[in-house]
């Protein structure tokens, strides 16, 4: 079956520190795979998804993602945090029924130090 | 840029009591979903749906769930009659025809039983 780990809860960096979140996937073939974020009382954004091509993916708020296939992961990087990147984080992976429905990590909270 | 629009945000409702969740999807997607999340636990997928009929379900939704497509706007969730556990904030869900293409997520409905 498909999971998706997250093995960071909690997470605090120091604003413009650099960053990166953890993800590992089980899925059977390529999977689809996205990362939302949540700030709070809010509803999921995309950030960014892989599917096939670049290993490396570009998303919105300076982001980026690298799949990597040998280690099962999805890691999600940025250079230089902002206070306003706190949020919760969700890496997912979609299923290849019709449906495509989208099977979610536990989040990492990210806080961030002034 | 079009929206996936719930209402409302929040509900509180009565042990016992029917609820019903709305959602306006994305104008020309064709495929809807409805997720939960528990406080402080992962977001959970609970049915897809597509050409006015469920395509998949988990097994969270039980007889007390259903949807509906009452118009060709709205999609609505009801719960017939409401548990405590069933607290929680919904989300939905919804993505255009097309292979790989992006779920997008309303803010949610925070729903409270009392």
């Amino acid at each position: 079956a498909q999971s998706v780990t997250q093995p960071d809860i909690h997470i605090t960096v120091s604003e413009g520190a650099s960053l990166e979140l953890r993800c590992n996937y089980s899925y059977g073939a390529t999977p689809y795979l996205f990362w939302y974020v949540q700030s709070p009382g809010q509803g999921l954004q995309l950030l960014l998804k892989y599917f096939s091509g670049d290993t490396l993916v570009q998303g919105i708020k300076g982001f980026e993602a690298e799949f990597k296939r040998s280690q099962s992961s999805f890691n999600l990087r940025k250079p230089s945090v902002h206070w306003s990147d706190a949020a919760e984080y969700f890496c997912a992976v979609a299923t290849y029924s019709s449906a495509s429905k989208i099977i979610f990590g536990s989040g990492t909270r990210l806080s961030i130090r002034p | 840029e079009p929206e996936v629009t719930q209402t409302p945000s929040h509900q509180v409702t009565q042990m016992g009591q029917e609820v019903i969740l709305r959602c306006v999807p994305i104008s020309n997607h064709l495929y809807f979903y409805w997720y939960r999340q528990i406080l402080g636990q992962k977001v959970e997928f609970l049915v897809s749906f597509y050409n006015n009929e469920i395509s998949e379900k988990s097994e969270i939704f039980d007889d007390q769930f259903s949807v509906e497509r009452p118009d060709g706007s709205n999609f609505t969730l009801k719960i017939r009659s409401t548990k405590l556990e069933d607290s929680a904030m919904y989300f939905c869900a919804s993505r255009p025809d097309g292979d790989h293409q992006p779920q997008h997520f309303g803010d949610g409905t925070r729903l409270s039983i009392l």
